[in-house]
């Protein structure tokens, strides 16, 4: 039972490269979401998504894509990558929006 | 502007004692609150979780409290153990589709 997957585990970027962080699960949920993690921050939401076809905006969704054309994968796109995007994003998923969610490991996103 | 806050970065902790992790936030129409543990190089995993329906809420060693006049919620671990020593988050939301996460405390538990 694998979970929640996040490809790659660690990513160096130069400014203005574009690149997708990739999420997966197998536990049939509907609702997905991506955080970032930074110092003294917590996790701040990005984009979460209540199904397939449905995506919608967190706090913090300046310069993330996402889409959701299956239930299974929610990949976050950087279209043109800035070094305030340093940061770990978590991707994590529940069966519904008000339960507790699992989360993947974790991507380590350097950005220089 | 952070809705939920946890004011100490930091816990130390002897075993076999107990730990006291805080919370406080500012959105009184947030109903249902949880707490997260995180190991390093990991994600947070789900520890506990509260409606605002209740008071008190346990599991095992865990309990959280909630103090809706004061906005305040606390996770109480007893006994403490070694293994314990982790980042604690809490969260909470509004029955919306969104969670808001706090600072985090680092918890040591000292053998």
């Amino acid at each position: 039972n694998a979970g929640v997957t996040q490809t790659p585990k660690f990513q160096v970027l130069k400014t203005g490269q574009s690149m997708t962080l990739q999420c997966a699960q197998d536990m049939n949920h509907e609702y997905m979401s991506w955080y970032r993690q930074d110092p003294g921050m917590g996790l701040r939401l990005i984009h979460y998504s209540v199904g397939a076809g449905i995506t919608d905006q967190g706090e913090v969704p300046n310069g993330y894509n996402v889409s959701r054309s299956t239930t299974e994968d929610f990949p976050l796109r950087l279209l043109s990558a800035a070094p305030s995007q340093t940061s770990v994003y978590f991707c994590a998923s529940s069966g519904q929006p008000n339960q507790p969610q699992h989360f993947g490991d974790g991507t380590r996103l350097s950005i220089l | 502007d952070q809705q939920v806050k946890q004011n100490s970065p930091s816990l130390s902790v002897q075993e076999g004692r107990i730990s006291i992790l805080n919370c406080d936030y500012t959105n009184s129409m947030f109903d249902y609150f949880l707490w997260y543990k995180k190991y390093p190089a990991e994600g947070p995993t789900f520890l506990i979780s509260i409606s605002s329906i209740k008071d008190k809420n346990e599991d095992g060693r865990f309990t959280v409290f909630l103090n809706k006049s004061a906005k305040h919620l606390s996770l109480h671990i007893v006994p403490s153990q070694p293994g314990d020593s982790a980042v604690y988050f809490c969260a909470a939301t509004d029955a919306g589709n969104q969670f808001y996460f706090g600072t985090g405390t680092s918890l040591t538990v000292i053998p």
